[in-house]
């Protein structure tokens, strides 16, 4: 099992870019997770899917649009990347069940200019 | 609000030395408790989950206990050694949806 991968690992931007973050599980997990981690904020949510086919808003949604493709994948889509978007972002899938225990990806490095 | 307060924000003992890292968290109606660790430019790695059931779980040298009706739990890191350097995150989880609340985290540095 590779568990939750991520893809791309860094990017740079220019302030209005757009661009998906990608993200894989093969656990068979039925629900995905969308962090951002900002030094001195710890980790926020900014999307989650309960289970393929929906999504709902998190803590921080403002500006990211999701796609829950099937039951692998999430993506997370910055229409017009602002300085303000600078962040790590991860992924997380959740074991079924009652224990709620959440497994993160690698993350994504982004920067935007 | 539930608001999750990790503390010491960073703590640097030498190697070998026993260690207690704090979580308190301000709603005590929560659903569980669950300690990652995350090394530089990675990803967390889940250590231990407490359900709020629970008063303790453990894992090799990891202890964790939760105290719910104080708003408390510890990570009790035994005979520590250099390879457990990293930020350790707790987070909570308030009844059955899916938002995780997280601390800032207690980077933690075992010397050898």
């Amino acid at each position: 099992n590779a568990g939750v991968t991520q893809t791309p690992k860094f990017q740079v931007l220019k302030t209005g870019q757009s661009m998906t973050l990608q993200c894989a599980q093969d656990m068979n997990h039925n629900s995905m997770y969308w962090y951002r981690q900002d030094p001195g904020m710890g980790l926020r949510l900014i999307y989650y899917s309960a289970s393929e086919g929906t999504t709902d808003k998190g803590e921080v949604p403002n500006g990211y649009n999701v796609s829950r493709l099937n039951k692998r994948e999430f993506s997370l889509r910055l229409e017009s990347a602002a300085p303000s978007q600078t962040s790590v972002y991860f992924c997380a899938s959740r074991l079924p069940g009652n224990s709620y225990e959440q497994y993160f990806g690698p993350g994504t490095r982004l920067t935007v200019t | 609000k539930q608001e999750v307060t990790q503390i010491p924000a960073a703590l640097s003992v030498p190697e070998g030395e026993n260690l207690v890292l704090n979580c308190s968290f301000t709603d005590s109606a929560i659903y569980n408790l669950q300690w990652f660790r995350q090394d530089p430019g990675k990803g967390l790695t889940s250590l231990l989950l407490i359900q709020s059931s629970q008063r303790e779980q453990t894992s090799g040298r990891l202890n964790a206990s939760l105290d719910k009706s104080s708003g408390r739990s510890t990570l009790y890191i035994a005979a520590s050694q250099p390879g457990d350097s990293a930020t350790y995150l707790c987070a909570v989880r308030k009844g059955s949806n899916y938002k995780l609340t997280f601390g800032k985290g207690t980077l933690l540095t075992v010397n050898p």
